[in-house]
């Protein structure tokens, strides 16, 4: 298993604003994901981080507006930019571990822009 | 494309009684099919996978291939059961989950 944290656990923000949540894992993994909960819906993925490669977004999500690092094996960034009132979300990360599909799941960071 | 579809957003059950939450999918290929579990004030969970063919805390879902479906069941509903539950799907290749929109079980004394 691992262990994730994410910084802040919840923000307030202006919109045009930007913000970082960071992701932090126990253990150093290949894969790493950021997800999007928006109120009273499911989790959509935003993008896959993998250490040493650019991160592939989904369809809906592009790098200026979600822009990700991911420096090492245990450490993943992701900006939120320019933000709206739509953008108003939890965002987790979660962690694949090798050879299997199983993910974790950090404990979300909720996002309120006004 | 793949796709979860969890036909009950809410489900209200009894303590005691039989569970079913149910989960479909469409994938063209060989899925792997995840249970995920959130408790009140917990992160998301793991509960069980298709291919471990386990029973966790009591639940056991079974791989219907033919329907397209993955459903949650529990013969014996206990309150602490309570939580929202997700279907989720990944390529047998892949990671990228595909998650479905959640059931809010409510297991009532």
């Amino acid at each position: 298993s691992a262990v994730i944290s994410q910084k802040p656990s919840r923000d307030i923000c202006q919109r045009g604003t930007s913000l970082t949540i960071q992701c932090q894992v126990d253990s150093q993994v290949t894969m790493m994901f950021w997800y999007r909960q928006q109120p009273g819906q499911s989790l959509t993925l935003i993008a896959t981080a993998n250490q040493g490669s650019e991160a592939t977004y989904e369809s809906g999500f592009v790098i200026d507006k979600f822009p990700i690092s991911r420096p090492n094996l245990t450490f993943s960034t992701l900006t939120v930019s320019n933000m709206s009132p739509e953008d108003s979300s939890i965002y987790l990360c979660s962690v694949g571990l090798g050879g299997v599909n199983e993910q974790f799941f950090g404990p979300g960071t909720r996002l309120t822009v006004l | 494309a793949q796709r979860v579809t969890q036909p009950e957003k809410l489900l209200s059950v009894f303590k005691g009684a039989p569970v079913e939450l149910k989960c479909n999918y469409s994938y063209s290929g060989s899925p792997e099919l995840f249970w995920y579990v959130q408790y009140s004030r917990q992160r998301l969970q793991l509960l069980l996978r298709h291919i471990s063919r386990e029973s966790i805390k009591g639940f056991t879902a079974d791989l219907n291939k033919g329907e397209t479906s993955f459903h949650l069941k529990k013969p014996f509903a206990q309150e602490e059961d309570s939580a929202m539950y997700y279907c989720a799907l990944t390529s047998a290749s892949g990671s990228r989950l595909t998650f479905g929109e959640g059931t809010q079980l409510t297991v009532n004394p």
